[in-house]
Order: structure tokens, then sequence, then C-alpha cells
């Protein structure tokens, strides 16, 4: 069965700081998609970023940088010198990519990241 | 362009009655879905349609929820009769193709409470 869980219910740090959020998945099948969901007060989920299982490689755009390690079936992002306006819900999210899936997504439970000025 | 536009916002009713929420994706986005969210937990799609064909209902409690999605465009999702565990946010997404895993464009949500 697919799984996701992100371990860190809540997390508070001061602007300027880095943190990273952690995700970690399971699945027995070979490919997939990633995912990571931003839920603003506001509510609506705001797409990040998306990975397949083939592609390892880091990302990075602007302040936020993701770490995918298959052999701990990790996907980690990180928020480098955070602001107020990444305060949110994120969510990591895991969808197959076996025939006629096209959106299912398994979310985790969330991280609620609160950053104080 | 447009967002995806839900409404209600919130909406309160009573356990046993009925409530309705509707949906509008984003215009020329073939698939659309209904994901529940309840306080504290991960959104939990309920339906999937491509255009107005079901594609996975597999998580729907059909004794009481239906949905459809007339036309291809607009869709409603129902609750009859409602349960305290359906107090949720109730979210509605789509995508372009449905082809393939896109990423999905969300609404703000309906927040029910079940009194």
């Amino acid at each position: 069965a697919q799984k996701v869980t992100q371990a860190q219910t809540e997390i508070s740090v001061v602007e300027k700081e880095d943190v990273t959020l952690d995700c970690v998945y399971e699945t027995r099948d070979t490919t997939y998609y990633l995912f990571w969901y931003k839920q603003p007060p506001s509510g609506e989920l705001v797409f990040l970023i998306r990975r397949n299982s083939f592609d390892e490689q880091n990302e990075i755009s602007g302040r936020y940088s993701w770490n995918f390690q298959k052999s701990t079936s990790s996907f980690n992002f990180t928020i480098t010198a955070s602001q107020v306006v990444d305060s949110a819900v994120y969510f990591c999210a895991l969808s197959e990519a076996r025939r006629g899936n096209t959106g299912k997504l398994i979310f985790g439970q969330g991280t609620t990241l609160q950053v104080k000025p | 362009e447009a967002g995806v536009a839900q409404s209600p916002r919130y909406k309160i009713i009573e356990k046993r009655q009925s409530v309705a929420f509707w949906c509008n994706p984003i215009s020329g986005h073939a698939t659309l879905y209904w994901y529940q969210q309840i306080l504290g937990q991960g959104p939990k799609l309920l339906i999937q349609f491509q255009n107005n064909g079901v594609v996975d209902d597999s998580q729907l409690p059909k004794d009481r929820f239906s949905a459809e999605r007339l036309k291809g465009v607009d869709s409603t999702l129902k609750i009859q009769p409602a349960k305290l565990e359906d107090s949720a946010v109730y979210l509605c997404a789509s995508s372009r193709w449905g082809q393939g895993v896109e990423k999905l464009f969300f609404g703000s949500g309906t927040q029910l409470s079940v009194l």
C-alpha cells in the first residue's frame, strides 16, 4: 500500500532561519511521482514541485530546494532564509504512474510551518 | 486565467440534513477531482471525473455521497444524510488533460460543519 509520512506536525522558526520539512514515502511501484503542495490560510493547495522516481537530482528554485533520496524513500523540502509569507501547511504527496491513474494523490498529514518575524 | 471556483465557502448543518457543494474548474480542464480534508489530515480523494465520466470513486461513501459532472464542466457533490464525521473541508481540483500525472489546481474549498 502507498503511504506518505510527515513526522513533523508543527515547526516554528524565526524569520531568516533555514528550515527542512521531512517526507518519507512507501510504495511498491518502481514508477511514481512525488509532489509538494503549500496550503496558505486561504485554503487552496498550491503546487510547488513534482519529481518522478527516475530523477534523483536535487532541485533548487529560489529559496526552495528539494532532496530526493530513493535509498531512504525520502523527499525533503528545505526553505532557506525563511520569510513570514512562508507560513502555511505543507503537504508531501505520492502518485503512482500506473495506467489509468491520472491524479490520485496520497497525501501526508501535513506540516504546519510558522515563521515569526 | 481564473482559478477553480467553489461555493459556498462555509456551511453549517445539523446531522441527517442534506448539503450540496458546487465546483467550477479552470476552463478547458478535462479532469475534475473532489477531495475531503478532515482537520489535521491530508486531503483524501473522493471521486475523479474525466470529462463527464467517473474515473475513480473507490473512496466515495456511496450510501450517502453522490457527485455529478453534467456536460463535463461544473460539478456538484452532495451528502444525504450528513453525519458528524462528515465535518471537513471539501476541496475541488482540476487538471488539464487527465493523462499521466499532472499537477492539480485546487479551489479554496467548502468548510462543512455538521452539528
